[in-house]
C-alpha cells in the first residue's frame, strides 16, 4: 500500500510553462517535505511544511500543506531547464516515530 | 550547515567480496541515520534506520546479516554489504536528521553507485 501517492509520475514540458506536482495520502503528517534529486546525486532537501494551510515560496516554486495536512503540492511558474530533476515529497506520519514515508517521485523534464 | 558525505562515491567489486560504504554528518551531530537504496528511474527504498550505540531497525524483507550496519559515532555510519552478488547492485544513499529538528527533516548524502561483477 502505498501511502503516500505523487502525481504525475513523469512529466515533460518546454520552457516557461508551469506545472503542479501533487501528493496525496489519506494519513495526517506532522511535516511534509519536498526534495529534488539529480541523476547520481543524493535529494536535496527544498522545503519543509508543518502547519495545514502553511504556503512556503522559494523563487519560482510554491509549496502549499493541505488544510488538514493530508496533501502537499508544488507548484513551478516558468519552469527552466535547470529545474529538471526527480522532485520527491516525503512525510512524517503523525504519532509515528518520525520515519519519513517518500512519494514515487516526479520525473520532470523541462525542454528549451 | 547540514552536511552529510559518503565515500565512496562509487565502486566496482567482484561477486563475493564484502563492500563497505561510509555515512559521514559533517557539520552537525546526527541523532539519526537512515540506509536507502534506489533503482534507477524509482523513488527511495528504505532499508534501516540507525541511532548511535545501539542496533539498526531493519525494514521488512531487508537482510540484517547481508547488510551489517554500524552507528559508532555521531557522526559515522557505516554500511557492508557481505557476499555481494549482482543484484545488489544498485545506488544507496544515507541520510541523517539532526537532534535540533522537530520535522523530521533529512539530510542526504550524495549517494554511492554499487556495481557487483
Amino acid at each position: 500500500t502505498q501511502l503516500l501517492e505523487q502525481s504525475p509520475q513523469f512529466l515533460s514540458i518546454q520552457e516557461g510553462e508551469n506545472l503542479t506536482v501533487y501528493c496525496n495520502s489519506s494519513s495526517v503528517f506532522s511535516s511534509l517535505q519536498w526534495y529534488r534529486q539529480e541523476p547520481g546525486e543524493g535529494p536535496v532537501l527544498l522545503v519543509t511544511v508543518v502547519t495545514g494551510g502553511e504556503v512556503k515560496k522559494l523563487k519560482r516554486l510554491t509549496f502549499q500543506f493541505g488544510d488538514a495536512r493530508k496533501d502537499s503540492s508544488l507548484h513551478i511558474t516558468a519552469a527552466q531547464p535547470g529545474d529538471t530533476g526527480l522532485y520527491l515529497c516525503a512525510g512524517a506520519i503523525e504519532g509515528s516515530q518520525g520515519n519519513l514515508i517518500f512519494g514515487k517521485g516526479t520525473k520532470l523534464s523541462v525542454k528549451p | 550547515g547540514a552536511v552529510v558525505s559518503q565515500h565512496p562515491s562509487w565502486v566496482i567489486c567482484k561477486s563475493g567480496t564484502s563492500v563497505k560504504i561510509e555515512c559521514r554528518s559533517l557539520d552537525f551531530q546526527a541523532t539519526t541515520m537512515f540506509w536507502y537504496r534506489q533503482f534507477p528511474k524509482q523513488s527511495l527504498m528504505l532499508m534501516a534506520t540507525s541511532n548511535e550505540g545501539s542496533k539498526a531497525t531493519y525494514e521488512q524483507g531487508v537482510e540484517k546479516d547481508k547488510f551489517l550496519i554500524n552507528h559508532a559515532s555521531l557522526t559515522l555510519s557505516t554500511l557492508t554489504v557481505t557476499s555481494a552478488h549482482p543484484e545488489d547492485s544498485s545506488f544507496y544513499i544515507c541520510s541523517a536528521t539532526r537532534g535540533a529538528s522537530t520535522y523530521n527533516e533529512q539530510f542526504f548524502g550524495p549517494g554511492t553507485r554499487l556495481t557487483v561483477l
